[in-house]
């Protein structure tokens, strides 16, 4: 069975400070997601990691991806109020696009 | 582009109703998934179509149906309403196998069960 853990679930941050949120998984997959959801929302896609090595930048959000270790991570550079949200990995499950495994979400709160 | 739209957004039935709910994918996606996010449970996948066939069924009870029909558009019924079936649900789209394609989620349904 296919498990993906986030860690921490929850994290409170200043601005300006810096941070990483982290993604396992247990099995091997081909590709891993990283989503954003706000509160009462729906989902926004911010990357999508295809590769081992893997690395995708949007702003101050930056995305990695070992395969090897089963490991993602999104980095947070200088944190501003508006990241405030709730932040899912997620990762395919028997080949298909369609069918997302997601981890628990982390809830990070950026305090001024 | 339009996105993902879902009807309706907001649901209040009685246990033991059933439920229709309704996702409309992207112009040109052929691939349609939903899920249930719960505060307990978090995001869970359903299950998944594409061009009208089901691919992937994730592990709910056979309560949980769907279809998609062949304009892409798909529906999920719920029969027999529970109390946990409270939750709300996202309908998700995409191309299906293109490149780096990903998914795309409509804003979702809250269904209240009372």
């Amino acid at each position: 069975e296919l498990k993906v853990e986030q860690n921490p679930l929850f994290l409170s941050m200043q601005e300006g400070k810096n941070y990483t949120i982290y993604c396992n998984y247990s099995t091997t997959s081909d590709r891993l997601y990283w989503y954003r959801q706000d509160p009462g929302k729906s989902l926004e896609s911010l990357f999508v990691l295809l590769s081992n090595g893997a690395v995708k930048q949007e702003g101050r959000l930056m995305a990695s991806l070992d395969t090897k270790a089963r490991l993602s991570t999104l980095h947070i550079t200088a944190a501003v109020h508006d990241l405030s949200a709730t932040y899912f990995c997620a990762v395919n499950y028997g080949g298909s696009q369609g069918n997302l495994i997601f981890g628990k979400g982390t809830k990070l709160s950026v305090k001024p | 582009k339009a996105g993902v739209t879902q009807t309706p957004r907001y649901l209040i039935k009685t246990r033991g109703q059933q439920v229709t709910l309704s996702c409309s994918p992207i112009s040109g996606h052929r691939s349609v998934s939903w899920y249930q996010q719960t505060p307990g449970q978090g995001l869970q996948f359903l299950f998944e179509y594409f061009s009208e066939t089901q691919r992937n069924k994730g592990n709910f009870p056979g309560r949980f149906s769907g279809r998609q029909f062949s304009n892409s558009r798909s529906e999920m019924n719920v029969s027999t309403l529970e109390l946990g079936d409270s939750a709300l649900y996202l309908c998700a789209s995409s191309s299906a196998g293109v490149g780096t394609d990903t998914q795309y989620f409509g804003p979702g349904t809250r269904l209240t069960v009372l």
